[in-house]
């Protein structure tokens, strides 16, 4: 099993639609994590960090599940400008983070 | 803001040489860190530093060597290139502390001929 696993997509959308990735992590020790934004050919950028209680920037929306060992992203009213690969990362430590492959989404117009 | 900078946007070599990519962090940040990224595999990371002059090994340093001389640059090194380090590398920066996230750099994207 990966340590960090997510959907690779893509998730075909349409504009104003609303849309949730998950990401599975293995190890129950791990302590922080992260959603970075790719877009193609580009390096990844910091989306938002998952707080225990959940946390909201705008249209997106992080939680965290420790008991079932998984965070999710949502994102309400999709615009065309969301189309990018969304990467999880989990912190197991201060220089151990890991990396899911990511979640093509591509809104639609 | 945090800025992380990579040397070159693009570099194109040849087998056998021995290449140097550069990256600069204006953060302080006591972790850096330098990553390739390949089509279906993600980023896997080549090595890290914690501090100046420390460095370990990730999960697949062969072929690379890295340096830190000084806390805002980290170095990655390909002894002697080979095609199949034909990628993307990423340099990134994080805090001292885990919950910090990394930054990363614009990445250089590196072809081998």
């Amino acid at each position: 099993r990966k340590e960090v696993e997510q959907d690779p997509g893509p998730f075909n959308v349409p504009e104003g639609a609303t849309v949730a990735f998950n990401c599975t992590y293995s190890n129950s020790a791990s302590q922080s994590f992260f959603w970075y934004r790719q877009d193609c050919r580009k390096e990844p950028k910091l989306l938002m960090s998952v707080y225990s209680s959940g946390n909201e920037d705008g249209r997106f929306t992080a939680q965290l599940n420790r008991a079932s060992q998984y965070i999710s992203l949502l994102i309400r009213d999709s615009k065309l400008s969301d189309s990018a690969t969304y990467l999880c990362v989990v912190n197991g430590g201060t220089y151990k983070y890991i990396f899911g492959t990511g979640t093509r989404l591509k809104v639609l117009a | 803001d945090v800025k992380v900078t990579q040397s070159s946007r693009y570099l194109v070599k040849r087998t056998g040489e021995k290449v140097f990519l550069e990256c600069v962090q204006d953060m302080d940040h006591e972790n850096m860190f330098w990553y390739r990224q390949d089509p279906g595999l993600g980023l896997r990371l080549i090595y890290f530093s914690y501090d100046v002059k420390m460095k370990e090994k990730g999960d697949i340093p062969e072929g690379y060597s890295v340096s830190r001389e000084k806390k805002e640059r980290f170095s990655l090194i390909l002894e002697s290139a080979s095609t199949n380090q034909t990628s993307m590398y990423l340099c990134a920066s994080s805090g001292p502390v885990s919950n910090q996230p990394q930054h990363f750099g614009d990445g250089t994207r590196l072809s081998i001929l």
